[in-house]
């Protein structure tokens, strides 16, 4: 049973410095892992999607690498804002014959100070 | 703009009482997902659907139905049965095939009074 962990479970930092969410998962034949964006009561914004065969995808401030082999993802936001104040999921999917399954983490939430 | 629509954003239901959540999206996606967010539980998955009338239960099925009649659409039935209906609702599609992402909808928050 594929299982996924993100540790901390709270992070908090100042203004300007970068941030660096980390994702573990048990079963290293995912088929792609995707980074989701969660504010208070909304629903999830995608942020990042990691094809199975991808070492890492980058989008503006953001950089999400995948290594399989150690069954991990990393996120990072360079120079955070407070606007990044927000939960942070990280969820595989495997792709099987009855249906994708998406496997979330219990997320991180995360608190950029002024 | 692409998307999905979950309606309404606030729910409410009164013990014994059938409510039914709905789900639209006008992605073109041929999969469609219910899941269940509570705190320090993370999401689990109700039912999920690959096609037009067919559908198939997810991790925590029991006291939930669902239906998808027409692509764009995949209501769930919060029944009497469900002994603890409170909690987040998310509603979320993807294409087929193995290269590409999910997309959620902004949820409904349901609540016993």
């Amino acid at each position: 049973k594929q299982e996924v962990t993100q540790i901390p479970a709270a992070l908090s930092v100042p203004e300007g410095e970068n941030l660096v969410l980390n994702c573990s998962f048990t079963d290293s034949a995912i088929y792609n892992l995707q980074w989701f964006r969660q504010d208070p009561g909304k629903g999830l914004t995608s942020l990042l999607l990691i094809q199975s065969s991808q070492r890492e995808q980058t989008s503006g401030r953001l950089n999400a690498s995948l290594d399989k082999s150690s069954g991990r993802s990393t996120l990072y936001i360079a120079a955070s804002q407070p606007g990044d104040s927000a939960t942070y999921l990280c969820a595989v999917i495997k792709i099987k014959a009855a249906g994708n399954k998406l496997t979330f983490g219990g997320g991180t939430r995360v608190l950029v100070k002024p | 703009d692409g998307g999905i629509t979950q309606s309404p954003k606030y729910l409410f239901r009164k013990e014994g009482q059938n409510v039914t959540l709905s789900c639209e999206q006008n992605l073109n996606h041929d999969a469609m997902y219910w899941y269940r967010q509570d705190p320090g539980q993370g999401l689990r998955l109700i039912y999920y659907s690959q096609i037009v009338n067919d559908f198939q239960k997810g991790d925590i099925a029991e006291g939930y139905s669902v239906s998808r009649e027409k692509k764009e659409s995949f209501p769930l039935t919060v029944t009497s049965a469900q002994k603890n209906p409170t909690a987040f609702y998310l509603c979320a599609s993807s294409p087929q095939g193995s290269n590409y992402g999910y997309t959620f909808g902004s949820g409904t928050r349901l609540t016993v009074v």
